[in-house]
């Protein structure tokens, strides 16, 4: 069964970082890019970022590129997104989702498999 | 403000048949195909129902299409249902420096 779960959310203060980890099972994790997206509290979907396959290749929107950064271990099936000088608007629930383009280097830019989400929580 | 642009709202009876609208640019829903739908019920994960503009992942009911005229992509949801009561958002491959951008979102109420 394809599975995703996101882990290490939690409460941090602005200007801390915090690092959070997507474990995927039930299917070829090394063949699949990733994105993350996330959720402010009663707000709509915001896209994040993107690592290809092989973790070579890294994009990322406007309002986190230079302090968001992703990476992957196939070995472990685990894509990491750190997140840096974190702000009160970088408080949602984050997702972590798998772009369905089985093609090694293609993206269809779409999300097929999501997890449950990790909440966010920047307060001082 | 969201990058696409979505009605907050649509409404219909069971039975009936809504569309929800994505306007976008040429450099976004009008210049690429790759436009996606996803469905979010409440305190749920969304759930992907169109990806390349019309396609349809196994699983999701044919009840689900989608179409583009220029920069409007389009999700039409036929022969509603009570469980379709839920949110919709659109997302399209940008040109832009950010590469994926979604719509705001829209509230179905059936």
């Amino acid at each position: 069964q394809v599975h995703l779960v996101e882990s290490g959310g939690g409460v941090v203060q602005p200007g801390r970082p915090l690092r959070l980890s997507c474990a995927a099972s039930g299917f070829t994790f090394s063949t699949y890019a990733m994105h993350w997206v996330r959720q402010a509290p009663g707000k709509g979907l915001e896209w994040l970022a993107v690592i290809s396959y092989d973790g070579n290749n890294k994009y990322y929107a406007d309002s986190v590129k230079g302090r968001f950064f992703l990476s992957r271990k196939n070995s472990k099936n685990t894509v990491d997104l750190q997140m840096n000088g974190l702000t009160i608007d970088d408080t949602a629930l984050y997702y972590c989702a798998r772009d369905p383009e089985p093609r090694v280097g293609i993206y269809s830019y779409a999300m097929d498999v999501w997890g449950q989400g990790t909440t966010v929580t920047v307060s001082s | 403000q969201s990058a696409l642009t979505q009605p907050a709202s649509v409404s219909g009876f069971p039975g009936q048949s809504i569309t929800i609208s994505c306007t976008g640019t040429s450099s976004d829903v009008g210049g690429y195909k790759f436009v996606s739908w996803f469905q979010q019920h409440p305190d749920k994960a969304p759930k992907l129902l169109i990806s390349g503009v019309i396609n349809r992942p196994s699983g999701v009911p044919d009840r689900f299409s989608g179409s583009k005229s220029g920069n409007t992509a389009s999700l039409t949801i036929s022969g509603l249902q009570a469980e379709d009561e839920a949110d919709y958002y659109c997302s399209s491959y940008t040109d832009s420096t950010t590469l994926v951008v979604f719509g705001g979102g829209t509230k179905l109420t059936v």
